[in-house]
């Protein structure tokens, strides 16, 4: 069975840029999961989606958005970039959700913005 | 603010020993706990998952929870040196909100 894909793998954009990541999760699964990884903040909780729509959500500003397609594929989508959105971007999938179901991860997209 | 605390390290630990790793949680309500590897420039793999106070065993690994004490640790016995990456500790606090991470412990097996 395939894993979970992300796209791009590496990203550079400037400040005030807006970027949009995407995930596909491991067939079958539903609840697509986003974190974010910091050297200074370690791996951070941004939202999952379930069936198209977001069950929960850390404590990330309204410029981190995302959404889920039918298919259970995600985007994640920073507006109006800054300087700390530089991270690791991983993705998550699981069957029955994240508090239900052992999440696989994504190898990551590397934003860096400049 | 739901913490997850661990020591940064670097722990190092001679080939073939016991490492032992340690993680401290700040909800009591908290119900299902993680430990996931991560090897530089990788992605973080599950390693175990514990939901009952006690000892789980997998192989080489062993989980260990307390919830009186909020303490989850994991034993790797026989430690290789393939075993050297960053451990991270996970938990599901009380409430659905996702899960929250140590910030890991780097270990290191020395050969």
């Amino acid at each position: 069975k395939a894993g979970v894909t992300q796209t791009p793998r590496y990203l550079i954009k400037t400040r005030g840029q807006q970027v949009t990541l995407s995930c596909s999760p491991i067939s079958g699964h539903r609840s697509v999961s986003w974190y974010q990884q910091t050297p200074g903040q370690g791996l951070q909780f941004l939202f999952e989606y379930f069936s198209e729509t977001q069950r929960n959500k850390g404590n990330f500003p309204g410029r981190f958005s995302g959404r889920q397609f039918s298919n259970s594929r995600s985007e994640m989508n920073v507006s109006t970039l800054e300087l700390g959105d530089s991270a690791l971007y991983l993705c998550a999938s699981s069957f029955r959700g994240v508090t239900r179901d052992t999440q696989y991860f994504g190898p990551g997209t590397r934003l860096t913005v400049l | 603010q739901k913490e997850v605390e661990q020591n940064s390290g670097p722990l190092s630990v001679p080939e073939g020993a016991i490492a032992s790793l340690n993680c401290t949680y700040s909800d009591r309500g908290s119900q299902s706990f993680f430990w996931y590897r991560q090897y530089s420039g990788k992605s973080p793999e599950l390693i175990m998952s514990i939901y009952s106070n006690g000892d789980k065993e997998d192989g080489r690994f062993t989980a260990q929870l307390n919830k009186a004490s909020q303490y989850v640790s994991l034993l790797i016995r026989d430690s290789q040196p393939s075993d050297s990456a960053t451990y991270l500790c996970a938990v599901i606090p009380g409430g659905a909100d996702g899960l929250t991470f140590g910030k890991g412990t780097h270990l290191i097996i020395q050969p």
